[in-house]
Parts: structure tokens; C-alpha cells; sequence
């Protein structure tokens, strides 16, 4: 069965230090990855998605990036945290149709002080 | 691109009796609908979802209708239990062309 890995589960940063958040995939090949955005008692807000390996759609413009260097491996990254970079970040994936079931992870909370 | 409208943001109902949430969306070519159960600090997980080519689907407790002309569709929880009390999320999805459009959540309250 498939299974995904995000971790670290909690964070806290401060201000200006850099971000790395690893998310990996077993038990399936290919699949569409992505990267989600809660911030407290709000919606999911996707930030980047990968249909392939190299391949990253940002959604929304914003000091953080993401990449994915090997087939189910999905990194989100920042040079400098911002404040208003709190939040619950959550990895996801599906099969390689946008219409079909998100698989999330388990998340990570972010505090940046 | 897809626009979804969730209602009510929030939902209080005494336990054993239904809870409904309801979501509209903008792009006639969705073909995609699941819903999502998110509890404090945990992640969100399906719960139950449907295609455009059903009208109706039933788990349990838990029901979708879609109506596709009027463009929208509705969660039903019958039989309203504590352990229903999270936040609910809709999406819709353009076959193979975009990812899930979420909508903003209802957060349910089942009182004892």
C-alpha cells in the first residue's frame, strides 16, 4: 500500500533563518506531489505542485520554493523565513490525474518567531 | 479558473440529528467532487467523493448528491456523533487539467 512521510512534524524557526520540509512517497510510481498551506483555523492554500520529476508549478508567488529531485521526494525550501510564514504545511500526492483522491501527510506545524 | 463556494463556514447540530454542508462551483467542466474531514491538528483525509456521471453516493452515515445544472453539491451526515465534529472540506476538479479547488471549510460542531 502507499504511504507518505513529511516530516519534521513540528518547527520552530526564526525570522531570516533558511527552510527545509522533506516529503517522500512509497508504494507508488509517479505521482503527482504537492504542497499545501494552513494557517490557523483557515483553508488549504496549495503552494506548488510536481507532475514529474524537475517539474514544479508554483501557485502563488511568495519567498518560499520547492523541488523535487528524485521521483518521490518532494522538498519545500526558503533562503529567509518570513513571520507570516506560520502555518501547517501539508504534502500531499495522487495518481497522475488531477481529478482523483489527495493522500496527505501528516504535516508540519512551522512557528516562526 | 474553478471557483468554490463553501457554506456555512460554520455548524453547530445537536448529536443524532443531520448535518448538511453545501458547495457551488464555477466551471461546468468539473467532473471531480470529493470532500475532506480534517480533526484538530490532524490532516485532512477523504471521507467520500463523486463523479459527475453520479448523482448520488452513500457511506454509511455519510451521503453526496451532486446536481451538475444547478451546479452544486452537498455533504449529508445523518445520525449526527461527536466524533463528527471537524472541519469539512469540498473540492472540485477539471478532469486532468488542474488540481483540486478547495473550499474554505465548514467547521462542524456535534453537541451532546
Amino acid at each position: 500500500s502507499q504511504t507518505i512521510h513529511q516530516w519534521p512534524a513540528t518547527l520552530v524557526q526564526p525570522v531570516g533563518s533558511p527552510l527545509s520540509l522533506e516529503c517522500t512517497v512509497e508504494g507508488t510510481s509517479n505521482p503527482n506531489l504537492y504542497w499545501y498551506r494552513q494557517a490557523a483555523g483557515r483553508g488549504l492554500q496549495l503552494l506548488f505542485y510536481s507532475v514529474g520529476i524537475g517539474q514544479i508549478s508554483s501557485e502563488v508567488p511568495q519567498n518560499l520554493s520547492a523541488s523535487r529531485p528524485q521521483d518521490r521526494q518532494f522538498i519545500l525550501s526558503s533562503k529567509k523565513l518570513l513571520l507570516s510564514d506560520s502555518g501547517f504545511y501539508l504534502c500531499a500526492w495522487s495518481v497522475q490525474v488531477f481529478s482523483s483522491p489527495l493522500h496527505f501527510g501528516n504535516g508540519t506545524r512551522l512557528t516562526v518567531t | 479558473g474553478e471557483n468554490v463556494e463553501q457554506h456555512p463556514s460554520t455548524l453547530s447540530v445537536q448529536e443524532g440529528d443531520s448535518a448538511v454542508i453545501k458547495c457551488t462551483y464555477s466551471d461546468s467542466a468539473s467532473n471531480y467532487f470529493p470532500w475532506y474531514k480534517q480533526e484538530l491538528g490532524k490532516r485532512p483525509q477523504l471521507i467520500i467523493d463523486i463523479r459527475s456521471n453520479v448523482g448520488e453516493k452513500k457511506d454509511q452515515r455519510i451521503a453526496v448528491t451532486l446536481n451538475k445544472t444547478a451546479k452544486h453539491f452537498s455533504l449529508h451526515i445523518t445520525e449526527t456523533q461527536p466524533e463528527d465534529s471537524a472541519v469539512y472540506f469540498c473540492a472540485a476538479s477539471i478532469s486532468g487539467n488542474t488540481p483540486l479547488v478547495f473550499g474554505k471549510g465548514t467547521r462542524l460542531s456535534v453537541i451532546a
